[in-house]
């Protein structure tokens, strides 16, 4: 396994337009994380999954983002009607129910979102 | 709700050691973890305390006091490559969520 997989690593979209993300976490954890991150500032937490039910969505949350996790394997997260303050980098991350560092999170390497 | 709140930047000396300190709130309390981010590259985990005291990994240590609210990481024998961003962040027990708040970060830059 060769840890946590983001796709595709940047995007460039128009002001208006919809984009999806997509996110393999490390096969055998089943807690997955999305995070929003902009420069200087720390992951803000979106929304996360344990096996495919979402679990908490964060309150500062737009509607126009939505997350899903079916068969509770790869995640995607899309983001409708893009504005320019949605520029920023998506973070995936997942962990293990159980393990002694359930709170080590395993990230992936983002996707990065420029909103033209 | 939680806050966190740690220095913006830290600059130190190669060889030389550094402290970097997290202060939070939160309604309760469920262990202090600490990652490293490298410009361009993806959070990585370091460090988590649950209880009161020190915890060591080589050349990487983190301290908790739960009655402070409070910890810190500790680096020593800094290297050039520790140049990075540090990010505590804290589980808030009371809600029973497995989420982690991060705070907003520390740029650490070790000089030659």
């Amino acid at each position: 396994d060769t840890g946590v997989s983001q796709n595709p690593r940047h995007k460039i979209t128009k002001r208006g337009q919809n984009v999806t993300f997509r996110c393999d976490p490390i096969s055998e954890h089943n807690r997955l994380y999305w995070y929003r991150q902009t420069l200087g500032q720390g992951p803000e937490f979106l929304t996360y999954f344990q096996n495919e039910a979402q679990l908490e969505k964060s309150r500062l949350l737009s509607d126009r983002f939505s997350a899903e996790r079916p068969k509770g394997s790869f995640s995607t997260l899309e983001i409708q009607r893009t504005e320019q303050g949605d520029s920023a980098m998506y973070l995936c991350a997942s962990s293990f129910k159980g393990a002694r560092f359930d709170y080590g999170y395993t990230f992936g390497s983002g996707t990065r979102l420029t909103v033209v | 709700g939680q806050s966190l709140e740690q220095p913006s930047e830290v600059t130190a000396v190669e060889g030389a050691i550094v402290q970097i300190n997290c202060t939070y709130q939160t309604s309760g309390f469920y262990g202090l973890s600490w990652y490293q981010q490298h410009d361009g590259g993806a959070p990585t985990f370091l460090s988590y305390n649950a209880l009161d005291g020190l915890e060591e990994t080589g050349r990487f240590s983190s301290f908790l006091s739960r009655s402070d609210s409070y910890g810190y990481l500790l680096l020593q024998e800094l290297q050039m490559k520790d140049s990075a961003s540090y990010f505590c962040a804290v589980r808030d027990r009371m809600d029973s969520s497995y989420k982690l708040i991060f705070g907003s970060g520390t740029r650490l830059l070790v000089r030659p």
